[in-house]
């Protein structure tokens, strides 16, 4: 059972906006920056969103996040093949005093 | 855009030991706390530890606590997970991570990962 919760799935047919969302609480989500990290099965998870809504250098602004009380979203748009992933969202937990992840939101493209 | 390389997984009965590395080329990790993340055959990712950029604060998960050590050479830009005591549910992909900033910040450049198998 994760700390943060996710929906297991999502889709979308090319082009379509997609969100993921992720619930947590007062000690994680509702205190603390909500990360979001895109991966592949086999290679390296990559950072997708920092800081609830910042990106990276290098990740396409088709990607975006937002934070509202113990609750946050992940949004694709413009959905292409290559977005095809597990995304995971995550935060610091000031009670668990760690890192927590949800347990992944497996997007597919139709 | 530098790299990092995990290196010392296998496969080891449960109860035994094995020391994980991560080598960093390209990168400078002395000013940067760093992370070892796992992913079990068909879950998620699982935050396993962290240390900070000069060794003096290391934070570990419960299903890790007192079983597994972090460490680091900052000389040799250089990230360790020793872990004793292994159960078979610590099977698992093992990946080293940087972090942005301090212990509490994400994890900006993560490694392909490492396998480590728990079995008898």
């Amino acid at each position: 059972q994760s700390v943060l919760t996710q929906p297991p799935s999502a889709s979308g047919t090319p082009g379509q906006r997609v969100t993921v969302s992720c619930f947590g609480s007062s000690s994680n989500i509702g205190g603390n920056p909500v990360n979001w990290y895109q991966h592949l099965p086999g290679t390296a998870p990559k950072l997708l969103i920092y800081s609830n809504n910042q990106r990276p250098s290098g990740v396409p602004d088709r990607f975006s996040g937002s934070k509202s009380g113990t609750s946050a979203s992940l949004a694709i748009s413009g959905l292409q093949s290559d977005d095809e992933a597990d995304y995971y969202c995550a935060a610091w937990d000031d009670s668990l005093n760690g890192h927590v992840f949800g347990a992944g939101t497996k997007v597919t493209v139709l | 855009q530098g790299q990092l390389v995990e290196s010392g997984g296998g496969v080891v009965q449960p109860g035994r030991s094995l020391r994980l590395s991560c080598a960093a080329s390209g990168l400078t990790l002395s000013t940067y706390a760093m992370h070892w993340v796992r992913q079990a055959p068909g879950k998620g990712l699982e935050w396993v530890a962290v240390i900070s950029y000069d060794g003096s604060n290391k934070l570990y998960a419960d299903s890790v606590k007192g079983r597994f050590t972090i460490s680091r050479d900052n000389s040799k830009n250089t990230l360790y997970l020793q872990m004793n005591s292994l159960r078979p549910e610590d099977t698992a992909v093992y990946y080293c991570a940087k972090g942005r900033g301090g212990v509490t910040s994400s994890r900006d450049h993560w490694g392909q990962g490492t396998l480590v198998t728990v079995s008898s």
